[in-house]
């Protein structure tokens, strides 16, 4: 049972332009969400999280929106830039008492210039 | 510079021969986690560790082991590695239980012949 679905394998947009990356979850244990971002032959690094309590993080171009009666959350990138190239891992955690992070599939985003 | 090291970064090896990757931190992190990444599926976990001497399963734990006997050392185990095993490992810490993020080490790729 997955319990973190990136539906889009991939997503292709214009340098300038926003991407939207999205995720849904089926835990609603889950009280805190993480974006990852991976470079190949690099491992995953932290780009932007979000708790429960709250609907919207921002940090710079990056904004993560949560909708939790959705069991939704999205990823905003604005303006896209070509090296935001990479795949985007949506991860999420808590709810329990094991320290877990439950990671979707990942969505391949290429920036156009 | 906070960081997760992996060694080695690229193995090939044979069904049966015993094997050992190890992960270091140097964070002082609580917690240390086992990943592989395989095409289609995404990240997942295999083993975690809250502390020295406290591990535990994750979701693909068949077929490896791990120990934690210093904080900042958490090396995975293959016992008798078989093909099914070819993939991307990747270790990762994070500072404690809650909404913190996991620092990802560069990965191991791992090929069994």
């Amino acid at each position: 049972d997955q319990q973190v679905k990136q539906n889009s394998p991939s997503l292709s947009v214009q340098e300038g332009r926003i991407s939207i990356l999205n995720c849904d979850y089926t835990n609603s244990m889950f009280d805190y969400f993480l974006w990852y971002k991976k470079y190949p032959a690099e491992g995953p690094t932290f780009l932007i999280s979000i708790s429960s309590i709250k609907d919207k993080n921002e940090d710079g171009r990056f904004t993560v929106f949560l909708n939790k009666s959705a069991k939704h959350l999205s990823l905003h990138i604005v303006p896209s830039q070509p090296g935001d190239s990479a795949v985007y891992f949506c991860a999420a955690g808590g709810g329990g008492s094991n320290y877990k992070l439950t990671f979707g599939k990942g969505t391949l985003l290429t920036v156009n210039p | 510079e906070a960081q997760v090291t992996q060694n080695p970064r690229y193995l090939i090896t044979v069904t049966g021969k015993k094997l050992t990757v190890t992960c270091s931190q140097n964070m002082n992190h609580e917690y240390m986690s086992w990943y592989r990444q395989d095409p289609g599926l995404g990240l997942r976990q295999i083993y975690y560790s809250m502390n020295v001497e406290v591990t535990d399963k994750g979701d693909v734990p068949e077929g490896y082991k791990v120990s934690r006997k210093e904080k900042r050392n958490f090396p995975l185990i293959l016992e008798s590695p078989s093909p099914n095993q070819t993939s991307l490992y990747f270790c990762a810490s994070s500072l404690n239980r809650g909404n913190t993020e996991a620092f990802f080490g560069q990965g191991t790729r791992l090929t069994v012949v």
